[in-house]
């Protein structure tokens, strides 16, 4: 499959422990999107890196979110001393800049549930 | 900020009838406008998208999409529809100026009665 992976498809936690999710992009992509979507919600956008550098955060990542593209490759994407709030599908999209569509692939998103 | 509105939140329709959900955005500049399916437990896919050119857009499976810049619009429609359909349905809009991400609508969920 060449498709964009997550992992992993669903994390159950307790409130205050800290959890990672992984991302692997289509391999020629060299945008990476994180999105969080909540129960009868669209996707909400989180931030975005081109090649390794993160360009937008949004509002909704607090300082307890941190997200990674060290090699411009994979990604990660971090929440210290998670929160019931966090209890969201986290999704992570990749797409080739240069098409000039704007087109966005998703993986199948990793289910957190914090307790 | 650009933002995207679906007013229909559930529709509910019998196999064969004619679709058509609502997509409004607020956005003065150039838009691509998109729209994603997601079937119960998959990802989100593409079903359509337009960046310029022809107004009215095709997709697939029998899905299109027309594009009205004077209303700020891109409805989705579908002359007949089948059960397999059943899905929750994303509008989303990408402004060509400043950042470049995908704004979604909070969805339309579609039920088809066999």
């Amino acid at each position: 499959d060449t498709g964009v992976s997550q992992d992993p498809r669903h994390k159950i936690t307790k409130r205050g422990q800290n959890v990672t999710f992984r991302c692997d992009p289509i391999s020629e992509h060299n945008r990476l999107y994180w999105y969080r979507q909540t129960l009868g919600q669209g996707p909400e956008f989180l931030t975005y890196f081109q090649n390794e550098a993160q360009l937008e955060k949004s509002r909704l990542l607090s300082d307890r979110f941190s997200a990674e593209r060290p090699k411009g490759s994979f990604s990660t994407l971090e929440i210290q001393r998670t929160e019931q709030g966090d209890s969201a599908m986290y999704l992570c999209a990749s797409s080739f800049r240069q098409d000039g569509t704007g087109e966005l692939f998703f993986g199948e998103g990793s289910r957190l549930t914090v307790l | 900020a650009q933002s995207v509105s679906q007013h229909n939140h559930h529709v509910i329709l019998s196999e064969a009838a004619s679709l058509e959900l609502g997509c409004n955005y607020s956005y003065g500049g150039t838009v691509n406008l998109f729209w994603y399916v997601q079937y119960p437990g998959q990802h989100l896919q593409l079903l359509l998208k337009y960046f310029s050119g022809d107004p009215l857009v095709k997709g697939i499976k029998g899905f299109e999409a027309e594009f009205i810049k004077s209303k700020f619009s891109f409805n989705l429609r579908k002359p007949s529809v089948q059960w397999s359909d059943t899905a929750e349905y994303f509008c989303a809009v990408l402004s060509n100026f400043g950042n470049e991400k995908l704004t979604f609508g909070t969805g339309t969920r579609l039920t088809i009665i066999p």
